[in-house]
């Protein structure tokens, strides 16, 4: 069993709507990461945090510590957010990342 | 200009050929990581650096070398390529002295794409 798991794997929705991609964890950690892997295969770090939530434009990432859980949300889904999304762990200490395999968003016109 | 580099953007090569990839960056940061990426997996971790004299091997290091020739310069070598190492490449950097907020942020190359036939 991977240790970081997401869901679902694609996703297909109609601009406007909200979504929600969801990330769990099997081991402790120190930070949960929300990547963004453009078409062309750019990744850039979309959030990082460790408890509560963060807001980044209609991007919103909340994570639950007690169930292990993450979820990142887009409001007002746009043609442009379509990517991958990739979620990542890092444990204390230490630096390196441990990735869920990525859920590929597709917002249809 | 991007503040993390890498080159080639994309190869083809036969196998047993030695092939050797890029990265550079002006971000002054100490560590650097080197991972590939494969279809219906995620990012696996080949070789991190965490400063010039320090070299580690990730989760997949075989049939990889790698060099920190300076703190913006980390290569990673394919000794004699072989078909299953055709994936997309991808070089990050990360520094840890910019506190809780950036600690573990990790930022990437654009990545490059390796094909051995």
């Amino acid at each position: 069993k991977n240790e970081v798991e997401q869901s679902p794997q694609n996703l297909t929705a109609q601009e406007g709507e909200f979504i929600t991609i969801n990330c769990s964890y099997s081991v402790g950690i120190s930070a949960l990461h929300w990547l963004q892997q453009h078409p062309g295969g750019g990744i850039v770090s979309l959030f990082m945090l460790s408890s509560g939530k963060k807001k980044h434009g209609r991007l919103i990432a909340t994570i639950n510590i007690q169930e292990k859980h993450s979820s990142l949300h887009i409001t007002a889904s746009h043609p442009r957010d379509s990517a991958v999304y990739i979620c990542a762990v890092s444990n204390f200490g230490n630096e390196k990342l441990t990735f869920g395999t990525g859920t590929r968003l597709t917002i249809i016109p | 200009d991007a503040d993390v580099t890498q080159t080639p953007r994309n190869r083809i090569t036969k196998t047993g050929k030695r092939i050797m990839l890029e990265c550079s960056q002006t971000k002054g940061h100490d560590r650097m990581y080197w991972y590939r990426q494969d279809p219906g997996l995620g990012l696996r971790l080949i070789y991190y650096s965490f400063d010039v004299k320090d070299i580690n091997k990730g989760e997949i290091s075989d049939g990889y070398s790698v060099s920190r020739q300076a703190q913006a310069k980390f290569s990673l070598s394919l000794e004699s390529a072989i078909p299953n190492q055709t994936a997309l490449y991808f070089c990050a950097t990360s520094d840890p002295t910019g506190g809780p907020s950036s600690y573990n942020e990790q930022f990437f190359g654009p990545g490059t794409r390796l094909t051995v036939l």
